[in-house]
């Protein structure tokens, strides 16, 4: 069985501080992504990820794929509240062709004014 | 707009009763996939369907559930005698097949309580 721990799974800090989000397997992805989710919506895509070492840059989100494929980071450069909520990294099964995404428990950012 | 709906947001429901949740994906995609999520977890793979066919079930699910996509456009997600368990956010997601990278467009969610 296929599993995605994230770490922390919670996080508070105050606004303009760095963090990073870390999303671990001991399993092979052929791809990952990552998505942001708000209280009482579905999950919205942020990045996908393909390549080991890939590096992914979307504003102040910068992604990174581990060189094996089993790992991935999400850091945060100068927090701001927007960016409150719900943080899932999600897995793509190699050996699948389905779109089945494999996701991690999630991380809660809270960004303090 | 033409994002995946569900239908209803909210259910609240006593144990016992059947419920059945409604998914429309976006017109041209013809994968379909509901997951269940409980509060502070990811998402858990339920089921999925290419066109009208259902080809993969999670071990998650019962067969108190049943999940049908009749002419490969929306689909139901019925859950039969429910339990105080049963109680998430199911959210369906859909996406087009054989597309690079192919990425799950995630609709609202419906969140089921059974009381």
């Amino acid at each position: 069985t296929q599993l995605l721990e994230q770490s922390p799974q919670f996080l508070s800090i105050q606004e303009g501080e760095n963090l990073t989000v870390y999303c671990n397997s001991s399993s092979v992805f052929s791809s990952l992504q990552w998505y942001r989710q708000e209280p009482g919506e579905g999950p919205v895509l942020l990045v996908t990820v393909v390549t080991g070492g890939e590096v992914k840059k979307l504003k102040r989100l910068t992604f990174q794929f581990g060189d094996a494929r089993k790992d991935s980071s999400l850091h945060i450069t100068a927090a701001q509240p927007g960016d409150t909520g719900l943080y899932l990294c999600a897995g793509k099964d190699g050996s699948s062709n389905t779109g089945k995404l494999i996701f991690g428990q999630g991380t809660t950012l809270q960004v303090k004014p | 707009d033409t994002g995946v709906s569900q239908d209803p947001r909210h259910k609240i429901t006593k144990r016992g009763q059947n419920v059945t949740f409604r998914c429309d994906p976006i017109s041209e995609h013809n994968r379909l996939y509901w997951y269940r999520q409980t509060l502070g977890q990811g998402p858990e793979f339920l089921t999925y369907f290419q066109n009208e066919a259902q080809l993969e079930k999670s071990r998650l699910l019962s067969d108190r559930f049943s999940a049908e996509r009749p002419k490969g456009s929306f689909s139901t997600l019925e859950i039969q005698r429910t339990e105080q368990g049963d109680s998430a956010m199911y959210l369906c997601a859909s996406s087009l097949a054989g597309t690079v990278g192919e990425k799950l467009f995630f609709g609202s969610g419906t969140q089921l309580s059974v009381l």
